[in-house]
């Protein structure tokens, strides 16, 4: 079984500070990782996602993902917060070739001016 | 641009009817899917689909059926509206990879409520 865990219902950061949004994660097999954004009533578009390699990954609108797997974690990670970022964030996986795309139950992240 | 289109955005049911969701992309995806959005629940696969005809549940399949005939069309079918089936359901597909590092493209969203 495959799945990820957003710890944070609400995360809130001032604007212009940086931003972390949690994630962690239980595969079997080599993990594939990704983040999602659903700004208000638009749908969700994709940001980032890991497969191998270099465990930052950069993404969309600045955003960056660390992966690190000795702590099953995948952290969303922006340097300076802009108010144009709130929105709910969700992280997703899928494993071992199965098609299969699972979410979290994401962060909503508010970003305070 | 890849395009999944939701043919409702509202719905509005009665308890027990029957209710058709369509969902149509123009991208040539190999999967498409279908799930429900819920607050503090976050997305919960009901059904995916890799192919034509070919369909597998995913963690919430009960009270849903879905067909897929054409390569660009997955609809969803409810097949006796219950209240607790009220939600958002968004469809997405996405090409199909060996590794399954599938990145999804979604629709709009179809808002249902059932009375």
């Amino acid at each position: 079984a495959q799945s990820v865990a957003q710890p944070e219902d609400q995360v809130n950061v001032a604007e212009g500070n940086p931003l972390t949004v949690k994630c962690t994660y239980s595969v079997s097999g080599n993990p594939y990782l990704f983040w999602y954004v659903q700004y208000p009533n638009r749908g969700l578009q994709f940001l980032l996602k890991y497969i191998t390699g270099d465990n930052l990954v950069k993404g969309s609108y600045g955003f960056e993902a660390e992966f690190n797997k000795s702590q099953t974690s995948f952290h969303l990670k922006k340097p300076s917060a802009l108010v144009s970022d709130s929105a709910l964030y969700f992280c997703a996986t899928s494993s071992g070739g199965y098609q299969k795309v699972t979410f979290g139950t994401g962060t909503k992240l508010q970003v305070i001016p | 641009d890849v395009k999944v289109t939701q043919s409702s955005r509202y719905l509005v049911k009665r308890t027990g009817e029957k209710v058709f969701l369509e969902c149509v992309q123009d991208m040539d995806h190999e999967n498409m899917f279908w799930y429900r959005q819920d607050p503090g629940l976050g997305l919960r696969l009901i059904y995916f689909s890799y192919d034509v005809k070919m369909k597998e549940k995913g963690d919430i399949p009960e009270g849903y059926s879905v067909s897929r005939e054409k390569k660009e069309r997955f609809s969803l079918i409810l097949e006796s509206a219950s209240t607790n089936q009220t939600s958002m359901y968004l469809c997405a597909s996405s090409f199909q990879t060996e590794t399954g590092a599938n990145v999804l493209t979604f629709g709009a969203g179809s808002r249902l409520t059932v009375l």
